[in-house]
């Protein structure tokens, strides 16, 4: 099956602490993204990545981090200085040259 | 800034009746908008993109509109089911690899 996986779907972590989101794809895209969703309001871009190695801020990257690798991997980390990281978090990629996103089913993070 | 706005409140329409759901843009003029349906706890699906130079774009019981007059996309399902029910999130592109959404709108269709 072709697609893109998030793991785990639902992450618990103490404050204070960093976590690691997971995110894989076989589409053989191009360009990642992650994405946070909180209730009520849009998705926002944290980070997104065009090519391997190399990668771009997006809205709202303070306190988070990411790599690229692997044209495959694009996982994000959630750093102890993000003050509000209870949230749903998506990745997702796309084709170059196109304007569609495939998105992956989501990593639901809460801080206790 | 760019923004995109849908009406935040959900929208009950019985079994059968045309669902639509609006899109407004402010600011800046999008060469094209997406529109993706949610499900609770699951990633956004792509149903279907319209450029600013196509008025109308269908896929199947999937109508989209693009008024750029008006600065607005109307979605429109017809022959609506219970299957239907969902968040619908319209998108534009804002520069190249970067997107704005909406907060989406939710969608119940009752049997």
């Amino acid at each position: 099956d072709g697609g893109i996986t998030q793991s785990p779907k639902y992450l618990f972590r103490k404050e204070g602490q960093n976590v690691t989101l997971s995110c894989e794809q076989n589409l053989n895209h191009d360009a990642m993204y992650w994405y946070r969703q909180d209730p009520g309001q849009g998705l926002r871009l944290i980070y997104y990545s065009q090519i391997v190695n190399d990668f771009q801020k997006g809205d709202i990257a303070e306190g988070y981090s990411v790599s690229r690798e692997k044209k495959e991997s694009f996982p994000l980390t959630v750093t102890s200085a993000q003050k509000n990281p209870t949230a749903f978090y998506l990745c997702a990629s796309s084709m170059a040259g196109t304007d569609t996103q495939y998105f992956g089913p989501g990593t639901r993070l809460t801080v206790l | 800034s760019q923004k995109i706005e849908q009406n935040s409140e959900a929208l009950n329409i019985q079994e059968g009746k045309t669902a639509t759901l609006t899109c407004n843009y402010t600011n800046y003029s999008p060469a094209y908008l997406q529109w993706y349906r949610q499900d609770p706890g699951r990633g956004p699906v792509f149903l279907l993109l319209i450029r600013e130079n196509e008025k109308e774009k269908r896929k199947e019981r999937l109508k989209v509109t693009f008024d750029t007059t008006l600065k607005q996309s109307l979605f429109h399902i017809t022959a609506s089911q219970p299957a239907d029910s969902a968040t619908y999130l319209c998108a534009q592109g804002s520069g190249t690899y970067k997107y704005i959404f909406g907060t989406g709108t939710r969608l119940k269709v009752l049997a």
